[in-house]
């Protein structure tokens, strides 16, 4: 079956530290792959996409993912984390032949002071 | 410009009731997406309006739910009977247009709705 699975529910790192969020993504043909954050009380912001190209995408925050075609995962990352960056997480892919986004079911960041 | 509206922001409402949600996309953008958010879970695809057509609503979880878009720019998402069940965010995407390119789809902030 076609899934997105994030398999950390709730990360929980210092300030500074670098930041590893985990992606897998089961589907036939390489999907489009996107990060989304959601802050308390906020939308839904794209972080970052991966459509095709280049498989390590810069996005917005400082946030960057890779994508491993081998390991059906696109991982998010950061090097040095920032309070503000507490949200939760989202990794989401659109299949090729569709529009709509498939969502994981999220991974919780929380920021150790 | 301004992004994406949904009215209410907060429903509640009782068990058995019908309820309506808005959702005011982008100007010009075509293409309007609503999802559901349950507490703790990502949010999952109801429905995809092409223009005024519904070009996908294979996501829509039974037949108590409906959504138009009658002049191809609002939308509106209809609940009848509520169930406890439907309490959720229901959140609000456009995008410019769609086919055989993806195009970013833009959020709404959501409408919780809270089903008592």
């Amino acid at each position: 079956a076609q899934s997105v699975t994030q398999p950390d529910i709730h990360i929980t790192v210092s300030e500074g530290a670098s930041l590893e969020l985990r992606c897998n993504y089961s589907y036939g043909a390489t999907p489009y792959l996107f990060w989304y954050v959601q802050s308390p009380g906020q939308g839904l912001q794209l972080l970052l996409k991966y459509f095709s190209g280049d498989t390590l995408v810069q996005g917005i925050k400082g946030f960057e993912a890779e994508f491993k075609r081998s390991q059906s995962s696109f991982n998010l990352r950061k090097p040095s984390v920032h309070w503000s960056d507490a949200a939760e997480y989202f990794c989401a892919v659109v299949p090729t032949s569709a529009s709509k986004i498939i969502f994981g079911s999220g991974t919780r960041l929380s920021i150790r002071p | 410009g301004a992004g994406v509206s949904q009215t209410p922001s907060n429903k509640v409402t009782e068990k058995g009731k019908y309820v309506e949600l808005r959702c005011d996309p982008i100007s010009g953008h075509t293409a309007l997406y609503w999802y559901r958010q349950s507490l703790g879970q990502g949010p999952e695809f109801l429905i995809y309006f092409q223009g005024t057509g519904a070009a996908d609503d294979s996501g829509l979880p039974n037949d108590r739910f409906f959504a138009v878009r009658p002049e191809g720019s609002v939308s509106t998402l209809k609940i009848q009977r509520t169930e406890r069940g439907d309490s959720a965010v229901y959140l609000c995407a456009s995008s410019p247009q769609s086919g055989t390119d993806y195009n970013e789809q833009f959020f709404g902030p959501g409408t919780r709705l809270t089903v008592l």
